[in-house]
Protein backbone atom coordinates (compact mmCIF):
# COMPACT_ATOMS: atom_id res chain seq x y z
CA UNK A 1 0.00 0.00 0.00
CA UNK A 2 1.37 3.59 -1.09
CA UNK A 3 1.80 6.06 1.97
CA UNK A 4 1.30 9.89 2.23
CA UNK A 5 3.17 10.97 -0.82
CA UNK A 6 4.41 14.21 -1.14
CA UNK A 7 5.39 16.48 -4.45
CA UNK A 8 7.91 18.29 -5.30
CA UNK A 9 10.78 16.41 -2.77
CA UNK A 10 12.62 20.12 -3.33
CA UNK A 11 11.82 23.24 -4.40
CA UNK A 12 13.71 25.97 -5.00
CA UNK A 13 11.75 29.39 -5.45
CA UNK A 14 12.40 33.24 -5.56
CA UNK A 15 11.55 35.42 -2.97
CA UNK A 16 7.93 36.89 -4.65
CA UNK A 17 7.29 34.21 -6.51
CA UNK A 18 4.50 31.75 -5.96
CA UNK A 19 4.51 27.76 -4.71
CA UNK A 20 2.07 25.28 -5.01
CA UNK A 21 3.05 21.60 -2.72
CA UNK A 22 0.92 18.96 -3.41
CA UNK A 23 0.10 15.99 -0.91
CA UNK A 24 -1.33 12.94 -1.70
CA UNK A 25 -2.90 11.00 1.64
CA UNK A 26 -3.21 7.23 2.17
CA UNK A 27 -6.37 6.36 -0.36
CA UNK A 28 -9.62 6.56 1.93
CA UNK A 29 -8.00 8.49 5.07
CA UNK A 30 -10.39 11.43 5.65
CA UNK A 31 -7.92 13.37 7.92
CA UNK A 32 -5.52 15.32 6.17
CA UNK A 33 -3.01 17.31 7.76
CA UNK A 34 -0.27 20.03 7.14
CA UNK A 35 2.67 20.75 9.21
CA UNK A 36 6.24 22.10 8.79
CA UNK A 37 9.47 23.44 10.35
CA UNK A 38 11.07 26.81 9.60
CA UNK A 39 14.75 26.53 10.11
CA UNK A 40 16.06 26.05 13.46
CA UNK A 41 12.32 25.43 14.76
CA UNK A 42 10.21 23.24 16.10
CA UNK A 43 7.56 21.03 13.87
CA UNK A 44 4.60 23.14 13.53
CA UNK A 45 0.97 22.39 13.12
CA UNK A 46 -0.83 24.12 10.30
CA UNK A 47 -4.83 22.85 9.52
CA UNK A 48 -6.53 19.95 9.27
CA UNK A 49 -8.63 18.51 6.63
CA UNK A 50 -11.59 16.23 7.58
CA UNK A 51 -12.27 15.28 3.72
CA UNK A 52 -13.04 18.73 1.54
CA UNK A 53 -13.43 20.78 4.46
CA UNK A 54 -11.29 22.80 7.07
CA UNK A 55 -11.60 21.17 10.55
CA UNK A 56 -8.52 23.16 11.68
CA UNK A 57 -6.52 25.98 10.24
CA UNK A 58 -4.83 27.44 13.52
CA UNK A 59 -1.90 27.03 12.90
CA UNK A 60 -2.01 29.29 9.35
CA UNK A 61 1.27 31.81 9.65
CA UNK A 62 -0.82 34.15 7.64
CA UNK A 63 -2.95 34.54 4.49
CA UNK A 64 0.11 34.02 1.97
CA UNK A 65 -0.96 30.17 2.75
CA UNK A 66 -3.81 28.77 1.16
CA UNK A 67 -4.73 25.49 1.69
CA UNK A 68 -7.22 23.48 -0.76
CA UNK A 69 -8.42 20.10 -0.92
CA UNK A 70 -11.40 19.74 -3.85
CA UNK A 71 -12.78 16.22 -3.65
CA UNK A 72 -11.25 15.11 -0.64
CA UNK A 73 -8.45 13.70 -2.11
CA UNK A 74 -5.24 15.15 -2.26
CA UNK A 75 -4.54 18.36 -0.88
CA UNK A 76 -2.52 21.59 -2.27
CA UNK A 77 -0.65 23.92 -0.41
CA UNK A 78 -0.10 27.61 -1.82
CA UNK A 79 2.48 30.34 -0.68
CA UNK A 80 1.84 33.51 -3.08
CA UNK A 81 4.09 35.43 -2.64
CA UNK A 82 6.92 33.81 -0.93
CA UNK A 83 8.89 34.89 1.78
CA UNK A 84 12.48 34.09 2.83
CA UNK A 85 11.11 33.18 6.43
CA UNK A 86 9.07 30.38 4.80
CA UNK A 87 11.90 28.72 3.76
CA UNK A 88 11.69 25.25 5.76
CA UNK A 89 10.45 21.52 5.28
CA UNK A 90 6.13 20.80 4.48
CA UNK A 91 5.09 17.71 5.90
CA UNK A 92 1.70 16.45 5.23
CA UNK A 93 0.35 13.35 7.27
CA UNK A 94 -2.91 11.86 7.10
CA UNK A 95 -5.02 9.28 9.14
CA UNK A 96 -8.33 7.03 8.79
CA UNK A 97 -11.40 8.67 11.27
CA UNK A 98 -10.96 8.66 14.64
CA UNK A 99 -7.65 6.49 14.25
CA UNK A 100 -4.95 7.70 16.76
CA UNK A 101 -2.39 6.89 14.28
CA UNK A 102 -1.13 9.22 11.94
CA UNK A 103 0.92 8.60 8.89
CA UNK A 104 3.74 11.74 7.63
CA UNK A 105 5.08 12.13 4.26
CA UNK A 106 8.84 12.34 3.83
CA UNK A 107 8.03 16.31 3.69
CA UNK A 108 8.75 19.02 0.41
CA UNK A 109 11.89 21.09 1.28
CA UNK A 110 11.02 24.60 0.51
CA UNK A 111 13.94 26.71 -0.09
CA UNK A 112 13.14 30.65 -0.83
CA UNK A 113 16.23 32.79 -2.11
CA UNK B 1 -2.61 21.89 26.51
CA UNK B 2 -0.39 19.92 28.70
CA UNK B 3 3.43 20.25 28.04
CA UNK B 4 6.17 17.74 28.30
CA UNK B 5 9.79 17.57 29.34
CA UNK B 6 12.08 15.04 27.85
CA UNK B 7 16.02 15.03 27.93
CA UNK B 8 17.59 16.75 24.82
CA UNK B 9 19.67 13.73 24.12
CA UNK B 10 20.48 10.05 25.11
CA UNK B 11 23.21 7.94 24.22
CA UNK B 12 22.66 3.89 23.82
CA UNK B 13 24.82 1.23 22.39
CA UNK B 14 23.24 -0.97 19.84
CA UNK B 15 21.43 -4.51 20.85
CA UNK B 16 20.39 -3.29 24.43
CA UNK B 17 17.28 -1.81 25.86
CA UNK B 18 16.74 2.12 25.43
CA UNK B 19 14.23 3.79 27.96
CA UNK B 20 13.46 6.92 26.78
CA UNK B 21 11.39 9.29 29.64
CA UNK B 22 8.56 12.07 29.25
CA UNK B 23 7.82 14.00 31.92
CA UNK B 24 4.13 15.35 31.95
CA UNK B 25 2.92 16.36 34.99
CA UNK B 26 -0.07 18.96 34.07
CA UNK B 27 -1.97 16.33 32.02
CA UNK B 28 -5.39 15.74 32.39
CA UNK B 29 -7.50 12.48 32.70
CA UNK B 30 -8.71 12.08 29.21
CA UNK B 31 -5.59 12.97 27.82
CA UNK B 32 -3.70 10.22 25.35
CA UNK B 33 0.50 10.19 24.90
CA UNK B 34 1.78 9.88 21.86
CA UNK B 35 4.91 8.67 20.33
CA UNK B 36 6.31 9.78 17.29
CA UNK B 37 10.03 9.71 15.96
CA UNK B 38 12.09 11.71 13.30
CA UNK B 39 14.62 9.52 10.81
CA UNK B 40 17.20 11.92 9.37
CA UNK B 41 15.60 13.14 6.22
CA UNK B 42 12.43 11.87 6.86
CA UNK B 43 8.81 12.87 7.74
CA UNK B 44 7.64 11.97 11.53
CA UNK B 45 6.69 8.15 12.20
CA UNK B 46 3.78 7.08 14.31
CA UNK B 47 5.70 4.79 17.50
CA UNK B 48 2.70 3.89 19.72
CA UNK B 49 -0.18 5.44 22.23
CA UNK B 50 -1.57 4.94 25.13
CA UNK B 51 -4.07 6.07 28.23
CA UNK B 52 -3.47 4.94 31.38
CA UNK B 53 -2.54 0.97 30.44
CA UNK B 54 1.20 0.02 29.57
CA UNK B 55 1.15 -0.88 25.52
CA UNK B 56 2.97 -2.94 23.24
CA UNK B 57 3.43 -2.99 19.53
CA UNK B 58 5.90 -4.56 17.13
CA UNK B 59 8.01 -1.37 17.48
CA UNK B 60 8.28 -0.17 21.16
CA UNK B 61 6.58 -0.59 24.80
CA UNK B 62 4.96 2.23 26.31
CA UNK B 63 5.01 1.92 30.48
CA UNK B 64 2.94 5.30 32.13
CA UNK B 65 3.39 5.83 35.73
CA UNK B 66 0.22 5.18 38.17
CA UNK B 67 -0.70 8.58 38.13
CA UNK B 68 -0.05 9.12 34.86
CA UNK B 69 2.71 12.36 35.51
CA UNK B 70 5.02 10.63 33.23
CA UNK B 71 5.55 7.34 30.95
CA UNK B 72 8.76 5.93 29.56
CA UNK B 73 9.07 4.60 25.81
CA UNK B 74 11.14 1.34 25.99
CA UNK B 75 12.94 0.25 22.75
CA UNK B 76 14.15 -3.47 23.74
CA UNK B 77 16.81 -4.53 21.26
CA UNK B 78 17.97 -0.73 19.86
CA UNK B 79 19.70 -1.58 16.32
CA UNK B 80 21.46 1.65 14.26
CA UNK B 81 17.77 2.19 12.05
CA UNK B 82 16.59 3.62 15.36
CA UNK B 83 18.79 6.67 15.99
CA UNK B 84 16.10 9.34 15.78
CA UNK B 85 14.15 12.42 17.32
CA UNK B 86 11.72 10.63 19.62
CA UNK B 87 8.63 13.34 20.31
CA UNK B 88 6.78 12.73 23.61
CA UNK B 89 3.42 14.18 22.60
CA UNK B 90 -0.10 14.98 24.31
CA UNK B 91 -2.60 15.72 21.71
CA UNK B 92 -4.75 18.59 22.49
CA UNK B 93 -7.85 17.83 24.15
CA UNK B 94 -10.17 18.54 21.45
CA UNK B 95 -8.25 17.24 18.66
CA UNK B 96 -9.96 14.82 16.70
CA UNK B 97 -7.44 12.27 16.67
CA UNK B 98 -4.64 11.41 13.97
CA UNK B 99 -2.34 14.10 13.74
CA UNK B 100 -4.97 17.09 14.71
CA UNK B 101 -2.77 20.21 16.25
CA UNK B 102 -0.16 17.99 17.07
CA UNK B 103 2.82 19.95 19.56
CA UNK B 104 6.31 18.32 18.93
CA UNK B 105 8.33 20.17 20.96
CA UNK B 106 12.19 19.26 20.35
CA UNK B 107 12.12 15.59 21.89
CA UNK B 108 15.41 13.63 22.34
CA UNK B 109 18.00 13.06 20.24
CA UNK B 110 18.46 9.17 20.71
CA UNK B 111 22.13 8.57 19.38
CA UNK B 112 22.78 4.70 19.29
CA UNK B 113 26.40 3.24 19.22
CA UNK B 114 27.55 0.26 17.31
Amino acid sequence: EAGVTQFPSHSVIEKGQTVTLRCDPISGHDNLYWYRRVMGKEIKFLLHFVKESKQDESGMPNNRFLAERTGGTYSTLKVQPAELEDSGVYFCASSLGAARVAFFGQGTRLTVV
Amino acid sequence: DAKTTQPNSMESNEEEPVHLPCNHSTISGTDYIHWYRQLPSQGPEYVIHGLTSNVNNRMASLAIAEDRKSSTLILHRATLRDAAVYYCILPPANSGGGADGLTFGKGTHLIIQP
